[in-house]
């Protein structure tokens, strides 16, 4: 089945404890973002790979990090994360080319205390 | 830079129709696209229509585009209350460009 698998689904952590949160698509698109949801903002991007090794800031991008070594992989690292990083976070993938609709994984909700 | 802007809240009985607007303004945009949102779940692909068309229907669903008013629609025919979710508009300039999403706009179906 085609799919985008983020994990964890749910995480609770302490200021400044640095964790990972892993997105893998099995659809060898060569597009994936990763996208915070928050109430009365709506969805905003953080980073986003066009292809392995290529990665771009999105609108609030501060406070994260990525990397793109393989195609199916996305991971969005928080190296010391804040209470204003609490959300709900959204993997994402689609092709390069043409009509080619976004792929959301489930979500991740993070809780920072 | 490129905004889409959708209303936040509608509310609808059951068997109603619903209508859902969006403006966006990036006369450029090629693609458009509707996505649904339900509780605890991520992003699905409802339906989606190209810049060149001004209309496409799918069952219950009915998309409108006014390219000259930058403005689409998305109209559920016979609202049932499977259909209360978060409805996101995006538009998209290139198969190589981000999507610009809206905040999203809450449909509530009461019985």
């Amino acid at each position: 089945e085609a799919q985008v698998t983020q994990n964890p689904r749910y995480l609770i952590t302490v200021t400044g404890k640095k964790l990972t949160v892993t997105c893998s698509q099995n659809m060898n698109h060569e597009y994936m973002s990763w996208y915070r949801q928050d109430p009365g903002l709506g969805l905003r991007q953080i980073y986003y790979s066009m292809n392995v090794e290529v990665t771009d800031k999105g609108d609030v991008p501060e406070g994260y990090k990525v990397s793109r070594k393989e195609k199916r992989n996305f991971p969005l690292i928080l190296e010391s994360p804040s209470p204003n990083q609490t959300s709900l976070y959204f993997c994402a993938s689609r092709g390069n080319r043409g009509y080619s609709p976004l792929h959301f994984g489930n979500g991740t909700r993070l809780t920072v205390t | 830079g490129e905004d889409v802007e959708q209303s936040l809240f509608l509310s609808v009985r059951e068997g109603d129709s619903s209508v859902i607007n969006c403006t966006y303004t990036d006369s450029s945009s090629t693609y458009l696209y509707w996505y649904k949102q339900e509780p605890g779940a991520g992003l699905q692909l409802l339906t989606y229509i190209f810049s060149n068309m001004d209309m496409k229907q799918d069952q219950r669903l009915t998309v409108l585009l006014n390219k000259k008013d930058k403005h689409l629609s998305l109209r559920i025919a016979d609202t049932q209350t499977g259909d209360s979710a978060i409805y996101f508009c995006a538009d998209q300039y290139s198969g190589y460009s981000t999507l610009t999403f809206g905040k999203g706009t809450m449909l509530l179906v009461s019985p």
